[in-house]
């Protein structure tokens, strides 16, 4: 159980455009979803956590206008990346928590983002 | 604020061999400690974590780390790895309080024949 599913897996677009991204927990129902980005070779930093029914909270540094979170079910949120540019390029990967006391989070398998 | 430091960026191994990943963190209140491993272009699966009790910790895939208070340490052993096991892998902390994770920068580990 605890399986995390996001859509795309990749996706390629013009600096410009906006892009959806979903996440899925798809065999439980996460209170909690985290939105991480990775670049390469480097490790995960956290962008925000958001909680089904609220506003999420995002990191310092993170433009809360650029990537939208919405967290509107138990079973999914999405981040959208707003009038993306280049160096919005990233590995974008999502995790959740069946409850909120529980520690463990687990992990979808990434949407690659190649802004044009 | 935790902070969580992986000493290692790249740990090349022969096929079989042992394998030790260091991680070491620092906290002024209890966490919790974790180890995931990343496989190219895929996400990050839970190898194994420490909450509380016995320090000793048994994962999947044969890994097992050992939480020490005094050195502020969670090192990720294995006793014979595969090349499977080639991959990424970060430990991370959280704050039972907040709940954010924490990782470190990641080590490499590359199989060889």
């Amino acid at each position: 159980g605890a399986v995390v599913s996001q859509h795309p897996s990749w996706v390629i677009c013009k600096s410009g455009t906006s892009v959806k991204i979903e996440c899925r927990s798809l065999d439980f129902q996460a209170t909690t979803m985290f939105w991480y980005r990775q670049f390469p070779k480097q490790s995960l930093m956290l962008m925000a956590t958001s909680n089904e029914g609220s506003k999420a909270t995002y990191e310092q540094g993170v433009e809360k206008d650029k990537f939208l979170i919405n967290h509107a079910s138990l079973t999914l949120s999405t981040l959208t990346v707003t009038s993306a540019h280049p160096e919005d390029s990233s590995f974008y990967i999502c995790s959740a928590k069946r409850d909120r006391g529980e520690e463990t989070q687990y992990f979808g398998p990434g949407t690659r983002l190649l802004v044009l | 604020a935790q902070s969580v430091t992986q000493l290692d960026s790249q740990v090349p191994v022969f096929e079989e061999a042992p394998v030790e990943l260091r991680c070491n963190y620092s906290s002024s209140v209890s966490v919790y400690l974790f180890w995931y491993v990343q496989y190219p272009n895929q996400g990050l699966q839970l190898l194994l974590k420490y909450l509380s009790g016995s320090t000793l910790v048994k994962g999947i895939n044969g890994f097992e780390a050992e939480f020490n208070k005094s050195q502020t340490s969670f090192h990720l052993r294995k006793p014979s790895v595969h090349i499977s096991d080639t991959a990424e892998y970060f430990c991370a902390v959280s704050d039972p309080s907040w709940g954010k994770l924490q990782f470190g920068a990641g080590t490499q580990v590359v199989v060889t024949p």
